[in-house]
C-alpha cells in the first residue's frame, strides 16, 4: 500500500511570506492530521479532518494558518504570512477513522522562516 | 489538559546494553497509550498500542508495558540499527475525535 505522501520536502522562505504544502492520504483513510514539530519536541496537532470536514482545529494559529481537504482527499496548509517561529516539520498524517492511534504519517515539510 | 514526560531525553547504549525508556503521563481517562519510533527526517512510524494497565506488546527486541502512570519501552540487546527517536503519546477518552498529545521522545543511539 502506497503511504501518506507530502511536498516539498524542504521549503526554506523569508518572513511575512505565504506557503503551502501539500498531503496525500492513504487511500481510504477517512482521517486525515496536520502536526507541527519544532526541533526536540513532540508532534502538535494543529487540525483534524473527518472526511472533508474539520473536528479539532483549536490549536491551529487562524490568524495565519488555514488548511483545506477537498472531496475528502488531498489536503493543504497554507502559512500567511510566516513567522520566524514557524520553522519546523509539518508532518501530514492520516488513519481509517478517528480515534484509531495507529496513524500512518509522510516523511513531512521542513521549513525554516528566515 | 493531558500531558506527557519522557525520560530520559537522550540515551547512549553500547550495542547489546539493554535499557528502558519511560514515559509519565496524566491523563482524564485513558484510551490508549501509543509508541513510534522516528528516524531522522522522516515521519513517526507506529509499533504499539496499549490500553490498560498490565498490557505487553512485544516486536523484536522492544517490549512496551503499561500501569496507572506510565509505560516503559525497553530494549533488549539493542542494535545499532535501533537508533531512533522514540515517541510516546496519549489519547484521552474525553476527547470525542481522539486526538493524540505527544511527548518529547527520547533519543536513543546504540554504538556498535
Amino acid at each position: 500500500e502506497a503511504g501518506v505522501a507530502q511536498s516539498p520536502r524542504y521549503k526554506i522562505i523569508e518572513k511575512r511570506q505565504s506557503v503551502a504544502f501539500w498531503c496525500n492520504p492513504i487511500s481510504g483513510h477517512a482521517t486525515l492530521y496536520w502536526y507541527q514539530q519544532i526541533l526536540g519536541q513532540g508532534p502538535k496537532l494543529l487540525i483534524q479532518f473527518q472526511n472533508n470536514g474539520v473536528v479539532d482545529d483549536s490549536q491551529l494559529p487562524k490568524d495565519r494558518f488555514s488548511a483545506e481537504r477537498l472531496k475528502g482527499v488531498d489536503s493543504t496548509l497554507k502559512i500567511q504570512p510566516a513567522k520566524l517561529e514557524d520553522s519546523a516539520v509539518y508532518l501530514c498524517a492520516s488513519s481509517l477513522e478517528a480515534g484509531s492511534g495507529g496513524y500512518t504519517f509522510g516523511s513531512g515539510t521542513r521549513l525554516t522562516v528566515v | 489538559e493531558d500531558q506527557v514526560t519522557q525520560s530520559p531525553e537522550a540515551l547512549r547504549l553500547q550495542e547489546g546494553e539493554s535499557s528502558s525508556l519511560n514515559c509519565s503521563y496524566t491523563v482524564s481517562g485513558l484510551r490508549g497509550l501509543f509508541w513510534y519510533r522516528q528516524d531522522p527526517g522522516k515521519g513517526p512510524e507506529f509499533l504499539f498500542t496499549l490500553y490498560s494497565a498490565g498490557e505487553e506488546k512485544e516486536k523484536e527486541r522492544l517490549k512496551a508495558t503499561l500501569t496507572k502512570k506510565e509505560s516503559f519501552l525497553h530494549i533488549t540487546a539493542p542494535k545499532p540499527e535501533d537508533s531512533a527517536t522514540y515517541l510516546c503519546a496519549v489519547q484521552g477518552l474525553t476527547d470525542s475525535w481522539g486526538k493524540l498529545q505527544f511527548g518529547a521522545g527520547t533519543q536513543v543511539v546504540v554504538t556498535p
